[in-house]
């Protein structure tokens, strides 16, 4: 597996963009970079994820760098609501043919009021 | 539209007890099914992945075994518990194959193990 590096921890402020960072720096080529969230005591909320271009929805943007390595995610408009822990994870296929899902330790986003 | 369902959601129970935790999804056939566990202030870690009826991959070793008797339905049991299964236990499903598709969890189930 691609292991993925995020800081352990980011505050930000009501209304600011939030900007999460992942170091993937094994990643290759054929594995995506995805992006997950858990509000505390729920299940983990699929955000995004994306190849090489950047992409963007309703929740936000991410921001893969050319050679891959490394990715951010943008909340544009952090509201009280995206307090959360962010995971960022690259999608193993193995031999079978089939995925499987494996999680970090994620980054604790605190937005302040 | 596809839904998980995992239950119960809490859940507290004696050491030596036996556990039977049951994850079921709807709307789509042929998922892949997982089992995570998260301790406390620690990420998700993968217990058991499955790719269809009776197959069962464990990706660590542990007090814990995980079955599917149905296509959409993914059991995580022990025959005994210890204190340290106490966690906040996990089913997702996913799409099959090399295509891109995303993970979905179900709510969880916080274990304790008193």
């Amino acid at each position: 597996d691609a292991k993925t590096t995020q800081p352990p921890s980011m505050d930000c402020a009501e209304g600011r963009a939030a900007n999460l960072p992942c170091n993937h720096s094994t990643i290759s080529g054929n594995e995506y970079v995805y992006w997950y969230r858990q509000i505390h005591s729920q299940g983990p909320q699929y955000i995004i994820h994306g190849l090489k271009n950047n992409e963007t929805n309703e929740m936000a943007s991410l921001i893969i760098t050319e050679d891959r390595k490394s990715s951010t995610l943008i909340l544009p408009h952090a509201t009280l609501r995206d307090t959360a822990v962010y995971y960022c994870i690259v999608r193993v296929v193995n031999s079978g043919g089939y995925q499987k899902v494996t999680f970090g330790t994620g980054t604790k986003l605190q937005v302040i009021p | 539209s596809q839904t998980i369902h995992q239950w119960p959601a809490t859940l507290v129970q004696p050491v030596g007890s036996p556990l039977s935790l049951e994850c079921t999804v709807e709307g789509t056939s042929n998922p892949n099914l997982y089992w995570y566990r998260q301790a406390a202030g620690r990420g998700l870690q993968l217990l058991f992945y499955s790719v269809g009826i009776g197959q069962i991959s464990s990706e660590v070793p542990q007090n814990l075994s995980a079955s599917r008797p149905q296509d959409r339905q993914f059991i995580l049991s022990s025959k005994k518990l210890l204190l340290s299964d106490s966690g906040f236990y996990l089913c997702a499903w996913s799409g099959f194959g090399f295509m891109n598709t995303e993970a979905f969890f179900g709510q969880g189930t916080r274990l304790t193990v008193v």
